[in-house]
Parts: structure tokens; C-alpha cells; sequence
């Protein structure tokens, strides 16, 4: 089983709509995760962190559920802008960074 | 501040040659990583290092090495190119490891090995 798991999408989806993202995880002890997101195989930038139960920033809501060991993003009124490549990430015990294959998003006008 | 940088930004290497990707870091940043992407993948470890003087091996070692002489500088070299080495190289810094800390990312190498 891999460490991280991600749907690759692609999703496309029209400006304003609402578009969600999973990700598994299969390290229990992992205790803050986080999603990054990557401009045409620019470097990953932090989007946000999730730490406990969720996160909230602007349209961006990242939400982790330990029992099920997934967490999700969810952005609402999608804008052009948003198109791009999301990493879900989850670290190990190990100081490992694990990172998901990425879910492509495209946002249509 | 420039953060972590990366040289070069694109390479290209005949079967066989060897090189050096350079990495350094300004925020003084304990850990630094190695990473490769391949095309529609994610990032996979290629190796860590906790403090200068300590590396270890992450997910796809093989082919690789590594050095920490200093907090700064975290190179990573290339001793027989193959074409399975092409990729885009990224190296990351963070100050207190994987447990709560985001990763800074140098801007990334283009490596083709042909």
C-alpha cells in the first residue's frame, strides 16, 4: 500500500463551481499533513496545513479525519486561477516527507 | 532572502556521464531532502539529511549520492547517468523536520539523460 494516496483527476470543473479532493494515508502516527499546490512542475508551494481536525483559509477548507485516515480539500467558487496540481503530503515518524501523485484541476470559464 | 536554491535549471547528459546538482539554503534549516518527479508523479525521496555530516536514504536511493559538509549546502551527485534518471530534480529545506514543519523548495532541475 502506498504511503499517500490521491483520485489523479483530472477534474475540470467551470469558474464558481465547489470541487473536492481525498487523500489516504496509511501512517497512523502521522499527526500533521498538509496540501501543496504545483504550477506546471514548478515547485510545490504550501497551501495549507492540517493539524487537527481541519483548517479553513479564504475559499480553502482542509478537513482530516484520523479514524478513517484521509483528509480532503475542499475549495469553493472555483477561480481560473485555481487550475494547477494539488499534493497531498503526509509525513512519517522518520522525518519523511510522503507525497501523494497529485490531483489535476482545471477550471474552465 | 534567497531561500533554497537550486543550479542548474536545465541539464543535459549523454549515457554514462556523471555530474553534480548543487543545493543551498540561507535559514539555516536542519533538514534538507532530495526529490524527483517524474511526469504525472508525485515526489519521491531520494535522500535526507537531518544536520550537516548525516544523510540517509529515502524511497529511490540507487544511482544517487549525497553529502552534508555544512548547514547549508546539501549537493547531489550523479555518478553514471541513465535515461531512467531523467527527471525534475527538487531539493527542499524545513527547520524541525517531517513532524510539523512545511518544506521550502528550491526551484527545481531539469534533468534529460539521453
Amino acid at each position: 500500500r502506498k504511503e499517500v494516496e490521491q483520485d489523479p483527476g483530472p477534474f475540470n470543473v467551470p469558474e464558481g463551481a465547489t470541487v473536492a479532493f481525498n487523500c489516504t494515508y496509511s501512517n497512523s502516527a502521522s499527526q500533521s499533513f498538509f496540501w501543496y499546490r504545483q504550477d506546471c512542475r514548478k515547485e510545490p508551494k504550501l497551501l495549507m496545513s492540517v493539524y487537527s481536525s481541519g483548517n479553513e483559509d479564504g475559499r480553502f477548507t482542509a478537513q482530516l479525519n484520523r479514524a478513517s485516515q484521509y483528509i480532503s480539500l475542499l475549495i469553493r467558487d472555483s477561480k481560473l486561477s485555481d487550475s494547477a496540481t494539488y499534493l497531498c503530503v503526509a509525513p512519517n515518524t522518520g522525518n519523511q516527507f510522503y507525497f501523494g501523485t497529485g490531483t489535476s484541476l482545471t477550471v474552465i470559464p | 532572502n534567497a531561500g533554497v536554491t537550486q543550479t542548474p535549471k536545465f541539464r543535459i547528459l549523454k549515457i554514462g556521464q556523471s555530474m553534480t546538482l548543487q543545493c543551498t539554503q540561507d535559514m539555516n534549516h536542519n533538514y534538507m531532502y532530495w526529490y524527483r518527479q517524474d511526469p504525472g508523479m508525485g515526489l519521491k525521496l531520494i535522500y535526507y539529511s537531518v544536520g550537516a555530516g548525516i544523510t540517509d536514504k529515502g524511497e529511490v536511493p540507487n544511482g544517487y549520492n549525497v553529502s552534508r559538509s555544512t548547514t547549508e549546502d546539501f549537493p547531489l551527485r550523479l555518478e553514471l547517468a541513465a535515461p531512467s534518471q531523467t527527471s525534475v530534480y527538487f531539493c527542499a529545506s524545513s527547520s524541525d523536520g517531517a513532524t510539523n514543519e512545511k518544506l521550502f523548495f528550491g526551484s527545481g532541475t531539469q534533468l534529460s539523460v539521453l
